[in-house]
């Protein structure tokens, strides 16, 4: 499976926007992109996933490098409630595409 | 909708002891996860099921887990016998096909703890 590589945390303020990078230098063609999230003491949850083109939807944007070897989930206006592990994951078309394999995210702390 | 439901919501349990974990799937989902958690590890996959059926049960530690879905909307993770180096968080997550584009939903955990 192709790696990512995400910072291990970052800080934002509430209501400012947060750029959460993510490295995918191997990725394949087929290699989807997604993203999700893990609140304190809860499941993993979808935010979003793209391909090729920039993805828009009511949690985030997805923003996608021309040469697909980098993302960024844009959170627009980050709110207490965004405080969370941030997970990028590339989902390929392969035999075993129906697996998610999380590495160990982006901390993301959001001060008031 | 009602999500993905797992119960107990948290297990504490003595050495030796069977543990059973459940999970009810989204109503129409046809495939499902069982996820372990765990500081050291992070998150890993355990055994898959498609249509009810095993299909990649590779992640499974050991014999003393097993994992069955006798119907659509009912699956359980046992472990027997329990070990203390079985304490993790175990999550269960469904999703509507196994195309890779579609999104996993996840539950909100079983947290189990073997003394």
């Amino acid at each position: 499976d192709a790696k990512t590589t995400q910072p291990n945390s970052m800080e934002s303020n509430e209501e400012e926007p947060v750029h959460l990078p993510c490295n995918h230098s191997t990725i394949s063609g087929t290699d989807y992109i997604h993203w999700y999230r893990q609140l304190p003491s809860q499941g993993p949850e979808y935010v979003i996933h793209g391909l090729t083109s920039n993805v828009n939807n009511r949690m985030a944007s997805l923003a996608i490098a021309e040469d697909r070897k980098s993302s960024t989930l844009i959170l627009h206006r980050a709110t207490l409630r965004d405080a969370a592990v941030y997970y990028c994951i590339l989902r390929g078309s392969g035999g075993s595409n129906y697996k998610l394999t999380f590495g160990k995210g982006t901390l993301l702390t959001v001060n008031p | 909708d009602a999500g993905v439901i797992q119960s107990p919501r948290h297990e504490v349990t003595e050495m030796g002891q069977e543990v059973t974990l459940r999970c009810k799937p989204i109503s129409g989902h046809n495939s499902l996860f069982w996820y372990r958690q765990t500081m050291m590890r992070g998150l890993e996959l355990l055994i898959y099921f498609n249509n009810n059926v095993p299909i990649d049960d590779s992640g499974m530690p050991e014999d003393r887990f097993s994992a069955k879905m006798p119907n659509a909307s009912f699956s359980t993770l046992k472990i027997q016998p329990s070990e203390p180096r079985d304490s993790a968080v175990y999550f269960c997550a469904s999703t509507r096909s196994q195309v890779y584009s579609q999104p996993q939903h996840f539950g909100d955990g079983t947290r189990l703890s073997i003394l």
